[in-house]
């Protein structure tokens, strides 16, 4: 049963549009939320996170939103460049421990 | 700072056969995990270890993998014998501390193929 759920497999933006990517989670417990990053043959890395206390989290060209009621985060990059092409996978940890579990993950071109 | 470190990067064996995967953490990193991750799906967590002590290994499937961090630094994923389903990128991670803020730092993934 899958904690974390990105329902958009791919996305194509054209350079120095906006991305929004989307992620929605099914436990209400959940109270930190992270995006990563991943390049081909690369592992992950981090990108941004959020706390449940806040609902907007703004690091440069990335911003993430958090909507509590609906269980719902995005990704908003602002604006997009052909290096951000990548999969995009928001995570939360367990709430025992640090174990993340990942959505499926959102393929982005960006289209220069 | 170096990052961490997974060998090999391929690995190509058939079904019923054995493999290894180690990893070498970010120095100082308390916290080592495994996590398997098939094509299409996100990494899905194998085992956490604390310094050299198991946290979590309820999804390790224990039949067939085993995994170890003898002296709390590297660690070694072991499947044997493997299945066609075991094909997938294996990728290692560490991080600071247990804290959930912790940030988790990745390999670059041991990509395996059962035949």
């Amino acid at each position: 049963d899958q904690q974390v759920k990105q329902n958009s497999p791919s996305l194509s933006v054209q350079e120095g549009r906006i991305s929004i990517l989307n992620c929605d989670y099914t436990n209400s417990m959940f109270d930190y939320f992270l995006w990563y990053k991943k390049y081909p043959a690369e592992g992950p890395t981090f990108l941004i996170s959020i706390s449940s206390i806040k609902d907007k989290n703004e690091d440069g060209r990335f911003t993430v939103f958090l909507n509590k009621s609906a269980k719902h985060l995005s990704l908003h990059i602002v604006p997009s460049q052909p290096g951000d092409s990548a999969v995009y996978f928001c995570a939360v940890p367990d709430t025992g421990a640090n174990n993340l579990f990942f959505g499926t993950g959102t393929r982005l071109t960006v289209i220069p | 700072e170096a990052g961490v470190a997974q060998s090999p990067r391929y690995k190509i064996i058939e079904k019923r056969q054995s493999v290894a995967f180690w990893c070498n953490p970010i120095s100082g990193h308390a916290t080592l995990y495994w996590y398997q991750q098939i094509l299409g799906q996100g990494p899905k967590l194998l085992i956490q270890f604390q310094n050299n002590g198991v946290v979590d290994d309820s999804q390790l499937p224990k039949d067939r993998f085993s995994a170890e961090r003898l002296k709390g630094v590297d660690s070694t994923l072991k499947i044997q014998p493997a299945k066609l389903e075991d094909s997938a990128v294996y990728l290692c991670a560490s991080s600071l501390t247990r804290n959930r803020a912790a940030t988790q730092y990745f390999g670059p993934g041991t990509r395996l193929l059962v035949l």
